[in-house]
């Protein structure tokens, strides 16, 4: 069965430094893969999606890479801020549209003023 | 606001009664889904609904049922039959690739 790894121990970062989260897939790629953050006691947020034929996306702070050879994504946060502090998941769609879509257990991302 | 409604945001229940979880969109999103949150481990699908009156079991279905008789709404009913319901419930709807999440429902069995 499809496996997603994400470090589940907590990454402690300086403000102002570069974050740099990993996901990790076994078995096949999937069509897209999606970043959301959380909150504590809230859902998800949905940040950013890579497309399989897509090396690399950004969104102001945000970048993530896709690497299907690798079979890893990594999440970078430049420029670091407090207010980044959260949880991280990364989740895989295979299929794209209206069907399940696969979420790993997050990443937990603490900005150190 | 468009968004997604989830009530109660907490919920007591003695064991061996069912009970129902509320989701609400406005967003005339297609597809809906249930999800259940434990401390360390990822989302886990409960089911989903593509369409108003089908739905498809997730990972995780057995003790629960769902049912989609509006494109509004998606109710979840935890029945007696679920071991472990004690947990962080998350509805999400979607109408391409990205999901909307509501504020989830924290499910607690004494």
């Amino acid at each position: 069965s499809q496996k997603i790894e994400q470090n589940s121990e907590a990454l402690n970062i300086q403000e102002g430094k570069t974050a740099t989260l990993t996901c990790n897939y076994t078995n096949y790629s999937p069509a897209y893969l999606q970043w959301y953050r959380q909150d504590p006691g809230r859902g998800p947020v949905f940040l950013l999606l890579i497309r399989e034929n897509e090396k690399e996306k950004r969104k102001e702070r945000l970048k993530v890479t896709f690497d299907t050879t690798l079979k890893q994504s990594l999440f970078h946060i430049t420029a670091s801020q407090p207010a980044d502090s959260a949880t991280y998941l990364c989740a895989l769609d295979f299929a794209g549209g209206y069907q399940k879509v696969t979420f790993g257990i997050g990443t937990k991302l603490q900005v150190i003023p | 606001d468009g968004g997604i409604t989830q009530s109660p945001k907490y919920l007591f229940r003695k064991e061996g009664q069912n009970v129902t979880l509320s989701c609400e969109q406005n967003l005339n999103h297609d597809a809906m889904y249930w999800y259940r949150q434990d401390p360390g481990q990822g989302l886990r699908l409960i089911y989903y609904s593509q369409i108003v009156n089908d739905f498809q079991k997730g990972d995780i279905a057995e003790g629960y049922s769902v049912s989609r008789e509006k494109k509004e709404s998606f109710p979840l009913t935890v029945t007696s039959a679920q071991k472990n319901p004690t947990a962080f419930y998350l509805c999400a709807s979607s109408n391409n690739n990205e999901q909307f999440f509501g504020p989830g429902t924290r499910l607690t069995v004494l």
